[in-house]
């Protein structure tokens, strides 16, 4: 069955520090793949779609890789700050327009 | 300002009754999508429209009917049918396939 996994621990982190978070998954082919951030009782927002034909994506301290052979994804936020502390989602487009999304990571920047 | 609203923010009902959440965009979005969100789960797709008077149910549509007869908005009913229907409801658009979605802020639904 298709799997998206993502780190189910909370990764804490230092303000300045690089977080790492990764997304794995199986029984997949997918064309495209996003991520977002969910804070607490809200939607999640989008931050950034690489396509497999792209290794690599950067938006200001955003960094996403996308290795499909090893099947995962890694997002970076370098000199992470205590504002980016909140969920990170990654999601896989599917079929017709549907994602379907991990579990999610939380991630805890402190100063 | 664009965006998706939804309505109301909490929700609380009888077990028994169905109820409608309420999603309107102003993004000109032909796509629109309807999710649930359960403590310690992603978020899983229930029904999704790809254009007007069209759509199609997504992983887990027990229980739930949609409806698209305009562009602009897409009501989810919560039936008595669905077991477990307490989450928090999450509607989004895009634009085309693959493109980003973009999310309303949520409703909560409590049932009693």
């Amino acid at each position: 069955s298709q799997k998206i996994e993502q780190n189910s621990e909370a990764l804490n982190i230092q303000e300045g520090k690089t977080a790492t978070l990764t997304c794995n998954y199986t029984n997949y082919s997918p064309a495209y793949l996003q991520w977002y951030r969910q804070d607490p009782g809200r939607g999640p927002v989008f931050l950034l779609l690489i396509r497999e034909n792209e290794k690599e994506k950067r938006k200001e301290r955003l960094k996403v890789t996308f290795d499909t052979t090893l099947k995962q994804s890694l997002f970076h936020i370098t000199a992470s700050q205590p504002a980016d502390s909140a969920t990170y989602l990654c999601a896989l487009v599917i079929s017709g327009y549907a994602l379907n999304f991990g579990k999610g990571t939380s991630l805890l920047v402190t100063p | 300002d664009g965006g998706i609203t939804q309505s109301p923010k909490y929700l609380f009902r009888k077990e028994g009754q169905n109820v409608t959440l309420s999603c309107e965009q102003n993004l000109n979005h032909d796509a629109m999508y309807w999710y649930r969100q359960d403590p310690g789960q992603g978020l899983r797709l229930i029904y999704y429209s790809q254009i007007v008077n069209d759509f199609q149910k997504g992983d887990i549509a027990e229980g739930y009917s949609v409806s698209r007869e305009k562009k602009e908005s897409f009501p989810l009913t919560v039936t008595s049918a669905q077991k477990n229907p307490t989450a928090f409801y999450l509607c989004a658009s895009s634009i085309e396939r693959g493109n980003e979605q973009f999310f309303g802020p949520g409703t909560r639904l409590t049932v009693l």
